[in-house]
C-alpha cells in the first residue's frame, strides 16, 4: 500500500507561490501521483495529476523527481480562495483510492 | 458540476430510522465509491463498486448497506445508526484504467440524533 506523507498544515500570504511536497516511498510502476483539493463542506476537487516529470496546468504545476518517491504540488500566486485542504494521492490499485491527511494551507491577506 | 450528484444534501435521522443516500453519475464511468469524512479525520474509503460489483468493503459495520444497481447509481441504505455515525458521506465515481481520476459528488450531510 502507497502511503504518502503531507505537512499537516501550511501558511501562506496573498501573491505568494506555495509549494507543498509529498513524500510516497513505496510508489509502484504503474502509480500515478495526483493531487485533490477540498473546501470545508464539500467533495475534493481534482487540480492535477502526473507520472513523472513535470506537469501544469491553468491552476498548478507537479513536480515529480526521477525517483518518483516525492511529488510537489506548486501553487503561484494564491489568492485567499486558495485557503484549503490539499491531498496528495498516489494510486493503489486501479480502482482503490485511499487519501491521506491531507495538507491544510491557510491563505491570510 | 462534476457529474456526480449525491441526495440528500443534508439528512437528519433518529438512531431507529431506516433511510437512504444517493448517488448518481454521469460520467459514463464504470467504478463507484462511497468514502466518509468524519470531523478532523481523513477521508475513508468505505466501499468500491466496479461494474455493480463489491471490490472493497473496508470492514464497515452491516448498519450500512451499498447498492449499485447500475453502474451509475449508487446507494447507501442506513439502519439502526448510531451518533459517531455522523459525518459527510462522499459519493466519487471513476474509469477503471491506469491514472484515472476520480471525481467526487458534494456529499450528503448526516446528522443521527
Amino acid at each position: 500500500l502507497a502511503k504518502t506523507t503531507q505537512p499537516i498544515s501550511m501558511d501562506s500570504y496573498e501573491g505568494q507561490e506555495v509549494n507543498i511536497t509529498c513524500s510516497h516511498n513505496n510508489i509502484a510502476t504503474n502509480d500515478y501521483i495526483t493531487w485533490y483539493q477540498q473546501f470545508p463542506s464539500q467533495g475534493p476537487r481534482f487540480i492535477i495529476q502526473g507520472y513523472k516529470t513535470k506537469v501544469t496546468n491553468e491552476v498548478a504545476s507537479l513536480f515529480i523527481p526521477a525517483d518518483r518517491k516525492s511529488s510537489t504540488l506548486s501553487l503561484p500566486r494564491v489568492s485567499l480562495s486558495d485557503t484549503a485542504v490539499y491531498y496528495c494521492l498516489v494510486l493503489y490499485n486501479f480502482n482503490k483510492f485511499y487519501f491521506g491527511s491531507g495538507t491544510k494551507l491557510n491563505v491570510k491577506p | 458540476e462534476t457529474g456526480v450528484t449525491q441526495t440528500p444534501r443534508h439528512l437528519v435521522m433518529g438512531m431507529t430510522n431506516k433511510k437512504s443516500l444517493k448517488c448518481e453519475q454521469h460520467l459514463g464511468h464504470n467504478a463507484m465509491y462511497w468514502y466518509k469524512q468524519s470531523a478532523k479525520k481523513p477521508l475513508e474509503l468505505m466501499f468500491v463498486y466496479s461494474l455493480e460489483e463489491r471490490v472493497e468493503n473496508n470492514s464497515v459495520p452491516s448498519r450500512f448497506s451499498p447498492e449499485c444497481p447500475n453502474s451509475s447509481h449508487l446507494f447507501l441504505h442506513l439502519h439502526t445508526l448510531q451518533p459517531e455515525d455522523s459525518a459527510l458521506y462522499l459519493c466519487a465515481s471513476s474509469r477503471e484504467h491506469a491514472g484515472n481520476t476520480i471525481y467526487f459528488g458534494e456529499g450528503s450531510w448526516l446528522t443521527v440524533v
